[in-house]
């Protein structure tokens, strides 16, 4: 199946910095998508981005579907902001409906 | 609240219990989900179900069984269960047709099984 790999595993800043997380996939891809869980387990989905840029607020999203990569990046960090980040595709021409997830980027975002 | 909601949040069964996962969705999407979610593991998937038909089961054990009665509800069906299987159970829903295929999770069931 296809390989979803997500650097850095632990990120720790400081409140106002900024980070880029990323996620590497091993074959083309039709869906993918940005999660953040929250400490409590709950999953958000930030990005729908099989491709191109998208912005949200202060997170971003760069997806080269070419080059087989994504990049989340997180501007002005806040506390709020710590918790796991998952990438999570789906293979091109797979089963439309079975998302493979990475291991995630733990952020933590000290006050 | 993300429309998905998920009971019981917290359960804790011996080996012998047998105990349902329940996951309900008022977003009025066709498919949903189940995910497994264990400690230093990616979430795993576990089974699909489009307008109540199952499309994927990803080799789970038989102790496990869904239910699917409708495209709003979904069960978890649990039985016979190993301390292994203690794990944090994600149910979510998406609309697959007509466009982008982006998944809704619930708050999950903390399950521990002694």
């Amino acid at each position: 199946g296809i390989q979803v790999e997500q650097s850095p595993p632990d990120l720790i800043l400081q409140e106002g910095a900024n980070s880029t997380l990323r996620c590497n996939f091993s074959d083309s891809v039709n869906n993918l998508q940005w999660f953040h869980q929250n400490p409590w387990g709950q999953l958000i989905n930030l990005f729908y981005i099989p491709s191109g840029t998208k912005q949200n607020g202060r997170l971003s999203a760069t997806t080269v579907a070419t080059e087989r990569y994504s990049l989340l990046y997180i501007s002005s960090s806040q506390t709020t902001d710590s918790g796991v980040y998952f990438c999570a595709v789906e293979r091109k021409g797979g089963s439309n409906y079975k998302l493979t997830f990475g291991k995630g980027t733990l952020l933590t975002v000290n006050p | 609240e993300t429309g998905v909601t998920q009971t019981p949040r917290h359960l804790v069964m011996g080996m012998t219990n047998k105990k349902s996962l329940k996951c309900e969705q008022h977003l009025g999407h066709n498919a949903m989900y189940w995910y497994k979610q264990s400690a230093k593991k990616p979430l795993e998937l576990m089974f699909v179900y489009n307008f109540k038909e199952q499309t994927e089961n990803n080799s789970v054990p038989s102790r496990f069984s869904p239910e699917c009665p409708n495209s709003s509800h979904l069960f978890l069906h649990l039985h016979t269960l190993q301390p292994e299987d203690s794990a944090l159970y994600l149910c979510a829903s998406s609309r697959t047709t007509g466009g982008a295929n982006v998944l809704t999770f619930g708050a999950g069931s903390r399950l521990t099984v002694l």
